[in-house]
């Protein structure tokens, strides 16, 4: 079975700090991971991926295998930061549609 | 252009009775999914379309939930006999031929049973 454990329901930092959201999965095979994030009043949408490698908004995120996590961090937290994220992972090839979500972070950047 | 929209946004009714939810997909998306969220909880998936039709029900979670896409583009989450337990966002999203890991989300339905 997958599963995505998100273990901090809160995460409240100061603007300019450094953030690290964390997330652990459990995948029997080679999972793809994402973050997915949603601000106050708008729609869920795809923050990364971890086979982009890219960097956006600041934030990255590393795949480690070895301790099947894919923790989220930014360097310098912005107050547009705040929102609702969620780490998701995918199996690979013919079942990589079924997204299975971790509970969430509430993110919250104080001025 | 325009996003996966869903309607109604809100939806309020009593317990026992029939609910209809409709998804409406970006054009040209051929994969078309259901999530349901709990309040606390990250989307659950429920349903998989590819087409016309449906390619993976493993999430639907009784016989009271069942869910059509006729023409391969809108589709329809039907709940009968609702349950209190069956308050939750319902989330819908599409995604491009080959492109399934990255699905567009619409702003989801919320449906609240009496």
């Amino acid at each position: 079975a997958q599963r995505v454990t998100q273990p901090e329901k809160l995460l409240s930092v100061f603007k300019g700090a450094p953030v690290e959201l964390k997330c652990n999965y459990s995948y029997s095979g080679s999972p793809e991971l994402f973050w997915y994030v949603q601000y106050s009043r708008q729609r869920l949408q795809l923050l990364l991926r971890h086979i982009s490698r890219e960097s956006i908004k600041g934030f990255t995120a590393d795949l480690n295998k070895g301790e099947t996590s894919f923790h989220l961090k930014k360097p310098f937290a912005q107050e547009e930061d705040s929102a609702m994220y969620y780490c998701a992972l995918s199996g690979s090839g013919g079942s990589n549609y079924k997204l299975t979500f971790g509970k969430g972070t509430l993110l919250t950047v104080n001025p | 252009g325009a996003g996966v929209s869903q309607t109604p946004s809100n939806k309020v009714t009593e317990k026992g009775k029939y609910v209809e939810l409709r998804c409406d997909p970006i054009s040209g998306h051929t994969a078309l999914y259901w999530y349901r969220q709990s309040l606390g909880q990250g989307p659950e998936f429920l349903i998989y379309f590819q087409g016309t039709g449906a390619a993976d029900d493993s999430g639907l979670p009784n016989d009271r939930f069942f869910a059509v896409r006729p023409e391969g583009s809108v589709s329809t989450l039907k709940i009968q006999r609702t349950e209190r337990g069956d308050s939750a966002v319902y989330l819908c999203a599409s995604s491009l031929p080959g492109a399934q890991e990255t699905q567009y989300f619409g702003p989801g339905t919320r449906l609240l049973v009496l």
